[in-house]
């Protein structure tokens, strides 16, 4: 069975440009979240949705980043514009039913210089 | 707030010796623990859990090892093995919660 589907791998851009990360969980899965992982902080949960809607958005830095889930196989985070500190790690993970266990994809290597 | 805590950053072992990963938590609500593993440039990848109903749970060379009246546990991975070296996250459901929080993770170097 496919995993959790992250693209791209790696992104270099420049300051001020539009990021958009991409997302495909688990076929069967209901419950996406987007995690940024940095030094200082570990790995921190951004965004939950449950059944294609947002339920917690709290973890979002600022107002500019955005995610959506159109369909149950798609989410995108986007960050406009984007600024050397968001340069992190990324990784998108599902779960059935808000579950213990999530699983994740391999991450969005993201630099911003 | 951190309420997993991994205070060492780094732990360095020889194979064939036994590894203990160490974790604290603050928040006593918290009922079932996770332990997920994690290679560079990969995802992190689920381990091994243990419920509060329980002190231990095993699975081949990984055992953890819960103490709730401390409000630690320990991964214990014996014999280690070189394939071991990785970043170990402790990580706990809020209970009621979605939200999965982590600990900032120990990397776990096994020597040949």
């Amino acid at each position: 069975d496919a995993g959790v589907i992250q693209s791209p791998r790696h992104e270099v851009t420049e300051m001020g440009q539009e990021v958009t990360l991409r997302c495909k969980p688990i076929s069967g899965h209901n419950s996406l979240f987007w995690y940024r992982q940095t030094m200082m902080r570990g790995l921190e949960l951004l965004i939950y949705f449950n059944n294609n809607v947002p339920i917690d958005d709290s973890g979002m830095p600022e107002d500019r980043f955005s995610a959506k889930m159109p369909n149950a196989s798609f989410s995108t985070l986007k960050i406009q514009p984007s600024e050397p500190r968001d340069s992190a790690v990324y990784f998108c993970a599902s779960n059935r039913d808000s579950g213990n266990t999530i699983y994740f994809g391999e991450g969005s290597w993201l630099t911003v210089v | 707030d951190q309420q997993v805590k991994q205070n060492s950053p780094s732990l360095s072992v020889q194979e064939g010796r036994i590894s203990i990963l160490n974790c604290d938590y603050t928040n006593s609500m918290f009922d079932y623990f996770l332990w997920y593993k994690k290679y560079p440039a990969e995802g992190p990848t689920f381990l091994i859990s243990i419920s509060s109903i329980k002190d231990k749970n095993e699975d081949g060379r990984f055992t953890v090892f819960l103490n709730k009246s401390a409000k630690h546990l320990s991964l214990h991975i014996v014999p280690s093995q070189p394939g071991d070296s990785a970043v170990y996250f402790c990580a706990a459901p809020v209970p009621g919660n979605y939200k999965l929080t982590f600990g900032k993770g120990t990397l776990l170097t096994v020597n040949p």
